[in-house]
């Protein structure tokens, strides 16, 4: 069973482009979670997708920052005109979400994003 | 909303000695409560959790604790190798898909 998949794993952007990140959850999980990762800091909170909805945006930026899971293929966070603060490493976790239980996230290996 | 702290920031210990590490979070309703270990340029490793149901629990040298009145909780590693070294975190969720709230890490060295 594979793990969580994010690709690319470095991405390097100048300021202005777009960057997409994306990621794709345990076979099985219908539920993914993105965090952002400043050096040396915690994780942070970004947004909460199951298929088809965005169930809790209340960590990502209003403006630039967007997420989709399609019914079809990986969940794709968006970030427009990036500025050299978006540079971080961005991770996607999955979770099974089932009724008994199923609160456990497991991560990917994560999108180191460098602003030039 | 939730607020996670941990402590220490930084651990060194001896080959074989044991590592303690406190979180402490503010929401009383947040009933689960993973721990995650992170190595250099990899995504953090589910390791151990605990629900609020539970006071301990523990999984081989590795161990967590939870005091509900007193909110904390605590990871226990003993007999500890240099492969333990790497930065581990604690997290807190309310039940049923909440996003997790994460301390701001521990950076744990086993000197041989």
């Amino acid at each position: 069973n594979a793990g969580v998949m994010q690709n690319p794993r470095h991405l390097v952007r100048r300021r202005g482009q777009e960057a997409r990140l994306r990621c794709s959850p345990m076979k099985g999980h219908s539920h993914v979670y993105w965090y952002r990762q400043l050096p040396e800091e915690g994780l942070k909170f970004m947004v909460y997708l199951q298929k088809e909805n965005i169930i809790d945006e209340s960590g990502m930026p209003k403006e630039r920052f967007s997420a989709e899971f399609p019914k079809e293929g990986p969940s794709i966070l968006r970030i427009q005109q990036v500025v050299r603060g978006d540079s971080a490493a961005y991770f996607c976790a999955s979770s099974p979400r089932q009724v008994a239980g199923g609160d456990e996230q497991y991560f990917g290996p994560g999108t180191r994003l460098t602003v030039t | 909303g939730e607020n996670v702290e941990q402590h220490p920031s930084t651990l060194s210990v001896q080959e074989g000695d044991s590592a303690v590490i406190k979180c402490t979070y503010s929401d009383s309703a947040s009933n689960y409560f993973p721990w995650y270990k992170q190595e250099l340029g990899k995504g953090p490793q589910l390791i151990i959790d605990i629900r609020s149901n539970v006071g301990e629990k523990k999984d081989q040298r590795i161990a967590v604790t939870l005091n509900k009145t007193a909110k904390h909780f605590s990871l226990h590693i003993t007999e500890t190798q240099p492969e333990d070294s790497a930065v581990y975190f604690c997290a807190a969720s309310m039940h049923y898909g909440q996003n997790f709230v994460f301390g701001p890490g521990t950076r744990l060295s086993v000197l041989p």
